[in-house]
C-alpha cells in the first residue's frame, strides 16, 4: 500500500516568502505529526493532530508556523515570511492509534 | 542528493562484522523506544522497537537492548551489510499518541 507522501520534495524560497508544505498520510491513520530536521540533527517535533484536531503545537518555533488538517486526512504546514533559519527538512509522520509512526520522505526547504 | 548527518558521530565497520550503536535517552517516564534508519534523501525508517517492560528484543539481524537503570539503549546489527550504511536514530515517547523525541544519531559506514 501507499506510504506517507509529501510535496513538494524540494522548495526554494526567498526570505520573506510564504510557503505551504503538504502531507498525505497513510489512509485511515488517525494521528499525524510534523517534525523539523536541521542538517546533521535528529528530527524535532513541531505539532500533532488527531483527526482534524490539533492537540499539541508546542514545538512550533514561532507564530509564523501554522498547520492544519481540516478534514482529518491531508495536512498542510504553512510558514509565513520565511527566514534563513527555517531552512530544514520537514517530515510528516502518521500512525493509527499506535506507538509506531510511519514517516514520509520529507520536504527540503531552502530559504535564500 | 542531500546528506543526513554531516556532523554526526560515525561508526565504521567492515562488511560481515557486527555493529553496536548506542544511545542515551533523557526521560525516565518514556515507555516506548524505537530505532530508526535514515538514508540520504529519505525519511526515517522503522527498524525495531521495545517497550519499557522489556530489556531485550530481537528482530531479523537486529537486537535492541534497554537498560532503564542508566537510561541507555543499544542497537546491535549482526553481519553488517553495505545496505546498512545510513544514519541511525533512537527515539523515545511516552504514549500511543505522543511525540517522538529523537537522539542525536550515529552514522554507520560499512566498508568492504
Amino acid at each position: 500500500g501507499a506510504g506517507v507522501s509529501q510535496s513538494p520534495r524540494y522548495k526554494v524560497a526567498k526570505r520573506g516568502q510564504d510557503v505551504a508544505l503538504r502531507c498525505d498520510p497513510i489512509s485511515g491513520h488517525v494521528s499525524l505529526f510534523w517534525y523539523q530536521q536541521a542538517l546533521g540533527q535528529g528530527p524535532e517535533f513541531l505539532t500533532y493532530f488527531q483527526n482534524e484536531a490539533q492537540l499539541d503545537k508546542s514545538g512550533l518555533p514561532s507564530d509564523r508556523f501554522f498547520a492544519e488538517r481540516p478534514e482529518g486526512s491531508v495536512s498542510t504546514l504553512k510558514i509565513q515570511r520565511t527566514q534563513q533559519e527555517d531552512s530544514a527538512v520537514y517530515l510528516c509522520a502518521s500512525s493509527f492509534l499506535s506507538y509506531e509512526q510511519f514517516f514520509g520522505p520529507g520536504t527540503r526547504l531552502t530559504v535564500l | 542528493g542531500e546528506s543526513v548527518g554531516l556532523h554526526l558521530p560515525t561508526l565504521s565497520v567492515q562488511e560481515g562484522d557486527n555493529s553496536i550503536i548506542n544511545c542515551a535517552y533523557s526521560n525516565s517516564a518514556s515507555d516506548y523506544f524505537i530505532w530508526y534508519k535514515q538514508e540520504s534523501g529519505k525519511g526515517p525508517q522503522f527498524i525495531i522497537d521495545i517497550r519499557s517492560n522489556m530489556d531485550k528484543r530481537q528482530g531479523q539481524r537486529v537486537t535492541v537492548l534497554l537498560n532503564k537503570t542508566v537510561k541507555h539503549l543499544s542497537l546491535q546489527i549482526a553481519a553488517t551489510q553495505p545496505g546498512d550504511s545510513a544514519v541511525y536514530f533512537c527515539a523515545e515517547n511516552t504514549g500511543t499518541a505522543s511525540k517522538l523525541t529523537f537522539g542525536t544519531g550515529t552514522r554507520l559506514q560499512v566498508t568492504l
